[in-house]
Protein backbone atom coordinates (compact mmCIF):
# COMPACT_ATOMS: atom_id res chain seq x y z
CA UNK A 1 0.00 0.00 0.00
CA UNK A 2 1.05 3.42 -0.71
CA UNK A 3 1.93 5.54 2.11
CA UNK A 4 3.84 8.78 2.66
CA UNK A 5 6.13 10.03 5.27
CA UNK A 6 7.27 13.67 6.38
CA UNK A 7 9.68 13.15 8.96
CA UNK A 8 9.84 17.03 10.16
CA UNK A 9 6.68 17.48 12.44
CA UNK A 10 7.24 21.13 12.45
CA UNK A 11 10.43 23.61 11.16
CA UNK A 12 11.14 27.37 11.63
CA UNK A 13 13.33 29.24 9.16
CA UNK A 14 14.52 32.94 9.09
CA UNK A 15 12.67 35.12 7.03
CA UNK A 16 14.55 35.31 3.53
CA UNK A 17 15.86 31.79 4.26
CA UNK A 18 15.95 29.05 1.93
CA UNK A 19 13.61 26.10 3.11
CA UNK A 20 13.53 22.51 2.20
CA UNK A 21 10.51 20.21 2.85
CA UNK A 22 10.91 16.89 3.14
CA UNK A 23 9.49 14.03 2.13
CA UNK A 24 9.31 10.50 1.13
CA UNK A 25 6.98 8.16 -0.79
CA UNK A 26 5.96 4.30 -0.82
CA UNK A 27 4.94 3.24 -3.84
CA UNK A 28 5.30 0.39 -6.53
CA UNK A 29 4.88 2.10 -9.41
CA UNK A 30 5.35 5.81 -10.30
CA UNK A 31 3.35 7.73 -8.18
CA UNK A 32 1.18 10.79 -8.47
CA UNK A 33 2.94 13.18 -6.26
CA UNK A 34 1.62 17.05 -4.52
CA UNK A 35 2.44 19.28 -2.29
CA UNK A 36 -0.60 21.45 -0.77
CA UNK A 37 -0.46 24.06 1.73
CA UNK A 38 -2.80 24.60 4.40
CA UNK A 39 -3.16 27.55 6.30
CA UNK A 40 -5.40 27.25 9.47
CA UNK A 41 -8.85 27.18 9.58
CA UNK A 42 -8.82 26.72 5.83
CA UNK A 43 -8.63 24.12 2.96
CA UNK A 44 -6.20 22.99 0.90
CA UNK A 45 -4.15 24.82 -1.80
CA UNK A 46 -2.05 22.91 -4.23
CA UNK A 47 1.02 24.52 -4.68
CA UNK A 48 2.38 21.74 -7.41
CA UNK A 49 2.50 18.55 -8.79
CA UNK A 50 4.15 15.73 -10.12
CA UNK A 51 2.87 13.13 -13.01
CA UNK A 52 5.50 12.28 -15.30
CA UNK A 53 8.27 14.23 -17.38
CA UNK A 54 10.65 16.80 -16.03
CA UNK A 55 11.76 15.32 -12.47
CA UNK A 56 12.11 19.43 -11.70
CA UNK A 57 8.53 20.85 -10.98
CA UNK A 58 7.82 24.52 -11.00
CA UNK A 59 4.62 25.65 -8.46
CA UNK A 60 3.22 28.43 -7.03
CA UNK A 61 4.83 31.19 -4.54
CA UNK A 62 7.89 30.65 -5.86
CA UNK A 63 7.83 26.39 -4.80
CA UNK A 64 9.35 24.01 -6.67
CA UNK A 65 10.03 20.35 -5.95
CA UNK A 66 12.33 17.79 -7.09
CA UNK A 67 11.26 13.67 -7.72
CA UNK A 68 13.96 11.45 -7.05
CA UNK A 69 12.75 8.01 -8.16
CA UNK A 70 16.19 6.43 -6.15
CA UNK A 71 15.76 8.17 -2.78
CA UNK A 72 11.84 7.73 -3.20
CA UNK A 73 11.38 11.66 -2.13
CA UNK A 74 9.95 14.66 -3.62
CA UNK A 75 10.94 17.45 -1.73
CA UNK A 76 10.00 21.00 -1.64
CA UNK A 77 12.10 23.68 -1.63
CA UNK A 78 11.91 27.70 -1.83
CA UNK A 79 15.28 30.01 -2.29
CA UNK A 80 13.84 32.79 -0.43
CA UNK A 81 11.04 32.12 2.59
CA UNK A 82 8.48 35.03 3.26
CA UNK A 83 6.79 35.57 6.70
CA UNK A 84 2.84 34.89 4.80
CA UNK A 85 4.68 31.33 3.65
CA UNK A 86 3.81 30.28 7.34
CA UNK A 87 1.59 27.57 7.07
CA UNK A 88 0.72 23.79 7.30
CA UNK A 89 2.35 21.96 4.80
CA UNK A 90 1.33 18.55 3.17
CA UNK A 91 3.03 16.11 0.65
CA UNK A 92 0.28 13.68 -0.97
CA UNK A 93 0.90 10.40 -3.04
CA UNK A 94 -1.99 9.18 -5.35
CA UNK A 95 -2.57 6.48 -7.44
CA UNK A 96 -5.55 4.58 -8.72
CA UNK A 97 -6.33 1.14 -9.45
CA UNK A 98 -9.92 0.70 -9.41
CA UNK A 99 -10.26 4.27 -8.31
CA UNK A 100 -8.05 6.94 -8.10
CA UNK A 101 -7.12 8.05 -4.16
CA UNK A 102 -4.73 10.64 -2.75
CA UNK A 103 -2.52 9.89 0.73
CA UNK A 104 -1.56 12.39 2.90
CA UNK A 105 1.50 13.05 4.80
CA UNK A 106 1.54 13.93 8.21
CA UNK A 107 1.81 17.36 7.43
CA UNK A 108 5.11 20.35 8.55
CA UNK A 109 4.19 23.08 10.15
CA UNK A 110 6.58 25.89 9.06
CA UNK A 111 7.23 28.50 11.11
CA UNK A 112 8.93 31.75 9.70
CA UNK A 113 10.57 33.98 12.14
CA UNK A 114 11.48 37.96 11.44
CA UNK B 1 -10.23 27.42 -11.91
CA UNK B 2 -12.00 25.19 -10.39
CA UNK B 3 -13.51 25.77 -7.51
CA UNK B 4 -15.36 24.05 -4.51
CA UNK B 5 -17.44 25.63 -2.11
CA UNK B 6 -18.94 23.42 1.12
CA UNK B 7 -21.55 24.76 3.48
CA UNK B 8 -21.75 25.75 6.03
CA UNK B 9 -18.30 26.78 6.76
CA UNK B 10 -18.71 26.00 10.51
CA UNK B 11 -21.47 24.29 12.62
CA UNK B 12 -22.59 23.43 16.34
CA UNK B 13 -24.78 20.95 17.15
CA UNK B 14 -26.21 19.44 20.19
CA UNK B 15 -25.30 15.57 20.29
CA UNK B 16 -27.80 13.15 18.84
CA UNK B 17 -28.60 15.48 16.15
CA UNK B 18 -27.85 14.66 12.87
CA UNK B 19 -25.78 17.44 10.52
CA UNK B 20 -25.42 17.70 6.72
CA UNK B 21 -22.35 19.49 4.51
CA UNK B 22 -22.54 20.07 1.57
CA UNK B 23 -20.19 20.31 -1.09
CA UNK B 24 -20.60 22.06 -4.42
CA UNK B 25 -18.55 22.36 -7.82
CA UNK B 26 -19.23 25.43 -8.91
CA UNK B 27 -17.69 25.87 -12.17
CA UNK B 28 -17.11 21.88 -13.29
CA UNK B 29 -18.65 18.80 -13.21
CA UNK B 30 -17.34 16.61 -10.33
CA UNK B 31 -17.61 13.32 -11.39
CA UNK B 32 -16.09 12.30 -8.12
CA UNK B 33 -16.10 13.75 -4.62
CA UNK B 34 -14.19 12.93 -1.51
CA UNK B 35 -14.95 13.22 1.70
CA UNK B 36 -11.63 14.03 4.32
CA UNK B 37 -11.59 14.54 8.14
CA UNK B 38 -9.22 16.13 9.66
CA UNK B 39 -8.39 16.31 13.56
CA UNK B 40 -6.12 19.45 14.69
CA UNK B 41 -3.27 19.53 14.16
CA UNK B 42 -3.04 15.96 12.10
CA UNK B 43 -3.30 15.22 8.42
CA UNK B 44 -6.08 14.29 6.63
CA UNK B 45 -7.77 11.45 6.92
CA UNK B 46 -9.45 9.99 3.87
CA UNK B 47 -13.23 8.75 4.73
CA UNK B 48 -14.95 8.11 1.64
CA UNK B 49 -14.97 8.38 -1.99
CA UNK B 50 -18.44 9.16 -3.82
CA UNK B 51 -19.66 8.87 -7.56
CA UNK B 52 -22.27 10.61 -8.97
CA UNK B 53 -25.47 8.21 -8.95
CA UNK B 54 -23.48 5.70 -7.09
CA UNK B 55 -23.19 4.76 -3.35
CA UNK B 56 -19.87 5.86 -1.86
CA UNK B 57 -17.14 4.07 -0.82
CA UNK B 58 -15.96 3.95 2.49
CA UNK B 59 -12.78 3.42 4.00
CA UNK B 60 -12.31 0.76 6.49
CA UNK B 61 -12.97 1.84 9.92
CA UNK B 62 -15.68 4.77 8.83
CA UNK B 63 -19.34 3.93 9.65
CA UNK B 64 -21.59 3.67 6.54
CA UNK B 65 -24.87 4.35 8.66
CA UNK B 66 -23.18 7.04 10.93
CA UNK B 67 -21.31 9.07 7.96
CA UNK B 68 -24.19 8.91 5.10
CA UNK B 69 -23.12 10.30 1.92
CA UNK B 70 -25.21 10.99 -0.92
CA UNK B 71 -23.70 12.39 -4.54
CA UNK B 72 -26.98 12.91 -6.66
CA UNK B 73 -25.60 15.18 -9.07
CA UNK B 74 -22.51 16.51 -10.80
CA UNK B 75 -22.31 19.50 -9.07
CA UNK B 76 -23.22 18.58 -5.65
CA UNK B 77 -22.56 15.62 -2.74
CA UNK B 78 -23.77 15.66 1.24
CA UNK B 79 -21.95 14.27 4.01
CA UNK B 80 -24.24 14.08 7.01
CA UNK B 81 -23.03 12.85 10.36
CA UNK B 82 -26.29 11.12 12.03
CA UNK B 83 -26.82 11.06 15.58
CA UNK B 84 -23.49 13.24 16.15
CA UNK B 85 -21.45 12.77 19.41
CA UNK B 86 -18.58 15.13 20.63
CA UNK B 87 -16.09 12.59 19.03
CA UNK B 88 -17.51 14.04 15.71
CA UNK B 89 -16.23 17.10 16.11
CA UNK B 90 -13.81 17.65 13.15
CA UNK B 91 -12.77 19.46 10.52
CA UNK B 92 -14.72 18.02 7.36
CA UNK B 93 -13.27 18.93 3.81
CA UNK B 94 -14.42 17.65 0.39
CA UNK B 95 -13.02 17.72 -2.65
CA UNK B 96 -13.41 16.64 -6.16
CA UNK B 97 -12.40 16.01 -9.55
CA UNK B 98 -13.41 16.45 -13.03
CA UNK B 99 -13.53 14.06 -15.65
CA UNK B 100 -10.43 14.09 -17.99
CA UNK B 101 -8.45 15.09 -14.52
CA UNK B 102 -9.53 12.45 -12.18
CA UNK B 103 -5.84 13.07 -10.87
CA UNK B 104 -6.34 16.01 -9.65
CA UNK B 105 -8.74 17.31 -6.53
CA UNK B 106 -9.97 20.69 -6.15
CA UNK B 107 -10.66 21.16 -2.24
CA UNK B 108 -13.04 22.86 -0.53
CA UNK B 109 -12.28 25.74 2.69
CA UNK B 110 -13.85 22.81 4.75
CA UNK B 111 -16.67 22.70 7.43
CA UNK B 112 -15.83 22.77 11.01
CA UNK B 113 -18.18 20.85 13.16
CA UNK B 114 -18.05 21.12 16.85
CA UNK B 115 -20.96 18.69 19.11
CA UNK B 116 -21.98 19.76 22.00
Amino acid sequence: AQSVTQPDIHITVSEGASLELRCNYSYGATPYLFWYVQSPGQGLQLLLKYFSGDTLVQGIKGFEAEFKRSQSSFNLRKPSVHWSDAAEYFCAVGAGSGGFKTIFGAGTRLFVKA
Amino acid sequence: GAVVSQHPSWVICKSGTSVKIECRSLDFQATTMFWYRQFPKQSLMLMATSNEGSKATYEQGVEKDKFLINHASLTLSTLTVTSAHPEDSSFYICSATGSGSEYEQYFGPGTRLTVT
